[in-house]
């Protein structure tokens, strides 16, 4: 066990749905990041969160969204899901940068 | 801006040594990490290069050039386990960009 809780772990939704991704970052973290890993393709950094406040965003389309809440759990909202969207999505955390320790994922099957 | 460079795949004959490199044009560079991914599953931290130089941990060993933008991880001793991709991710500023990785097969 990581530290850092991904719910759920597996999510399986229709095109033009909605879904939230939650992460709990490992104790003491202020920092949450979250990538998306599509199949064979390497982690792209999407957004991140620290303390609540948004520090740094990657190439995140305008469907997603994230927030960071007052207890550093982060939320990843995906929405009108498209095919192209089924990944695997990672959160990590860390104390000031000096690691990064990710969860264990949740992957996304869009039908 | 973020460009980085690493081989795609690696093969190697267990109990050998394999250097995966890496290269790197990363803007407000301040560190560079190798993770270790099986397929799957989430990545695990190897090592952490601030400053240009080897690090040694057990049978895994990272090099970084500042200088040149490089960096190699080192794998001694390979053992089936090794099997995995190998993840290159120099951080500029507050972000950690990963490259694709470089999968290496560990033969008997």
């Amino acid at each position: 066990d990581s530290g850092v809780t991904q719910t759920p772990k597996h999510l399986i939704t229709a095109t033009g749905q909605r879904v939230t991704l939650r992460c709990s970052p490992r104790s003491g973290d202020l920092s949450v990041y979250w990538y998306q890993q599509s199949l064979d393709q390497g982690l792209q950094f999407l957004i991140q969160y620290y303390n609540g406040e948004e520090r740094a965003k990657g190439n995140i389309l305008e469907r997603f969204s994230a927030q960071q809440f007052p207890d550093l759990h982060s939320e990843l909202n995906l929405s009108s899901l498209e095919l192209g969207d089924s990944a695997l999505y990672f959160c990590a955390s860390s104390v000031q940068g000096a690691s990064y320790t990710f969860g264990s994922g949740t992957r996304l099957t869009v039908v | 801006g973020q460009n980085i460079d690493q081989p795609t795949e690696m093969t190697a004959t267990e109990g050998a040594i394999v250097q995966i490199n890496c290269t790197y044009q990363t803007s407000g560079f301040n560190g560079l990490f190798w993770y270790q991914q099986h397929a799957g599953e989430a990545p695990t931290f190897l090592s952490y290069n601030v400053l240009d130089g080897l690090e040694e941990k057990g049978r895994f060993s990272s090099f970084l050039s500042r200088s040149k933008g490089y960096s190699y991880l080192l794998l001694k001793e390979l053992q089936m386990k090794d099997s995995a991709s190998y993840l290159c991710a120099p951080r500029g500023g507050n972000k950690l960009t990963f490259g694709g990785g470089t999968r290496v097969l560990v033969k008997p």
